[in-house]
């Protein structure tokens, strides 16, 4: 059974500050990695999908890294702002099947 | 893109009862997702909701907990049936993207359910 660890599980960032998290998952059968944003009462957000190894994704203030050989992503916040305060949920696609994380929940603290 | 509603955004139940989410979907799509998130909890798929045909449920879930109807190409309803409080979650709604072959997918804002 595959599993996706994320960490940490929540994270508390002063506003200007900025802050990095991880995405773990075995690299076996590995197709594609995702990163969604999920807001309080909103719909989770694509941020990011990345499929090769070595991969960076860049969205304004965010980005993301990948490694598949060991088996990890980083999702980066340069500066974060208070509107970047979500949850933010790492899956891998493999075997036609989405494998979710069970989020790193970010506060921004004004 | 496609915009996907969701109703009820939450409700508050009572343990026996049963609750019917409905998500209706922009654009006609061929398979429909519902997920559920428990606290402090991965993403859960329980079933693809398939139009003209029964829903493909995931492991550890059953048509008689968690039956789907999906009688059009846009719309589809989950309900869930003799709620514990174990079942207090939030559900989603997701559909593919079109055209994607990494499974990226538009989701619903959600049904938060709390069920005393």
């Amino acid at each position: 059974i595959l599993n996706v660890e994320q960490s940490p599980q929540s994270l508390h960032v002063q506003e200007g500050d900025s802050t990095n998290f991880t995405c773990s998952f075995p690299s076996s059968n590995f197709y594609a990695l995702h990163w969604y944003r999920w807001e309080t009462a909103k719909s989770p957000e694509a941020l990011f999908v990345m499929t090769l190894n070595g991969d960076e994704k860049k969205k304004g203030r965010i980005s993301a890294t990948l490694n598949t050989k060991e088996g990890y992503s980083y999702l980066y916040i340069k500066g974060s702002q208070p509107e970047d305060s979500a949850t933010y949920l790492c899956a891998i696609y493999s075997n036609y099947q989405l494998i979710w994380g069970a989020g790193t929940k970010l506060i921004i603290k004004p | 893109s496609a915009v996907i509603s969701q109703k009820p955004s939450r409700d508050i139940c009572q343990r026996g009862t049963s609750l019917t989410i409905q998500c209706q979907v922009d654009s006609q799509v061929t398979m429909m997702f519902w997920y559920r998130q428990q606290p402090g909890q991965s993403l859960t798929l329980i079933a693809t909701a398939n139009q003209g045909s029964e829903a493909t449920y995931e492991s550890g879930f059953v048509i008689d907990k968690f039956p789907i109807s999906r009688p059009n190409l846009t719309f589809s309803t989950l309900t869930v049936s003799n709620m514990s409080p174990e079942d207090s979650s939030i559900y989603l709604c997701s559909v593919e993207v079109s055209g994607s072959e990494t499974g990226e997918l538009f989701f619903g804002e959600g049904s938060r359910l709390t069920v005393l």
